[in-house]
């Protein structure tokens, strides 16, 4: 079946710790989105990628690090820079032609600070 | 940048009700407007998308409308079901897409 597979489901991170979360596609979607989702708000964009070797910020990029060296992977770091990374974070892809348009999402990783 | 109001943020309606949940938006270059349904410990799912050239769609129970002119478009759940329950969120889409809060809507049996 084809999908949007993250990982881990849950995940704690310690002061002053990166920890990164995986992303992996077999949709063939040539763009990639990372979302973060807080209690009682809206999705905010973290990064993006459109095409393999490339990403670009999106509104809250402070604090998180990306990488798109496969088209099927995306995986974010969330680095010790990021001071408050309590929150539910969505990886989606879209296929090239429809940017940001019919996103398919994965099941989301819920991160905790210790 | 898109700024999008979504309202209510609850609704609670009873079996067999309609449901209507509304949204307005900012940047009047937006030209696509999807709805997305996120059921507990799930990512969302696109249920239905309109583009800005058409003013109403319908896919069985659920329909949404858009006023370009007033800026909203709001989603409407006919016959409701259990199932139903979910968090719903709008996006306005000009460059990127923008989200709206999320409506929780719990269907009473």
């Amino acid at each position: 079946d084809g999908g949007i597979t993250q990982s881990p489901k849950y995940l704690f991170r310690k002061e002053g710790q990166n920890v990164t979360l995986s992303c992996e596609q077999n949709l063939n979607h040539d763009a990639m989105y990372w979302y973060r989702q807080d209690p009682g708000q809206g999705l905010r964009l973290i990064y993006y990628s459109q095409i393999v070797n490339d990403f670009q910020k999106g509104d809250i990029a402070e604090g998180y690090s990306v990488s798109r060296e496969k088209k099927e992977s995306f995986p974010l770091t969330v680095t010790s820079a990021q001071k408050n990374p309590t929150a539910f974070y969505l990886c989606a892809s879209s296929s090239a032609g429809n940017t940001n348009e019919k996103l398919f999402f994965g099941s989301g990783t819920q991160l905790s600070v210790l | 940048g898109e700024n999008v109001e979504q309202h209510p943020s609850t609704l609670s309606v009873q079996e067999g009700d309609s449901a209507v949940i509304k949204c307005t938006y900012s940047d009047s270059a937006s030209n696509y407007f999807p709805w997305y349904k996120q059921e507990l410990g799930k990512g969302p799912q696109l249920i239905i998308d309109i583009r800005s050239n058409v003013g109403e769609k319908k896919d069985q129970r659920i329909a949404v409308t858009l006023n370009k002119t007033a800026k909203h478009f709001s989603l409407h759940i006919t016959e409701t079901q259990p199932e139903d329950s979910a968090v719903y969120f709008c996006a306005a889409n000009d460059y990127k897409l923008s989200f709206g809060a999320g409506t929780t809507v719990t269907v009473r049996a």
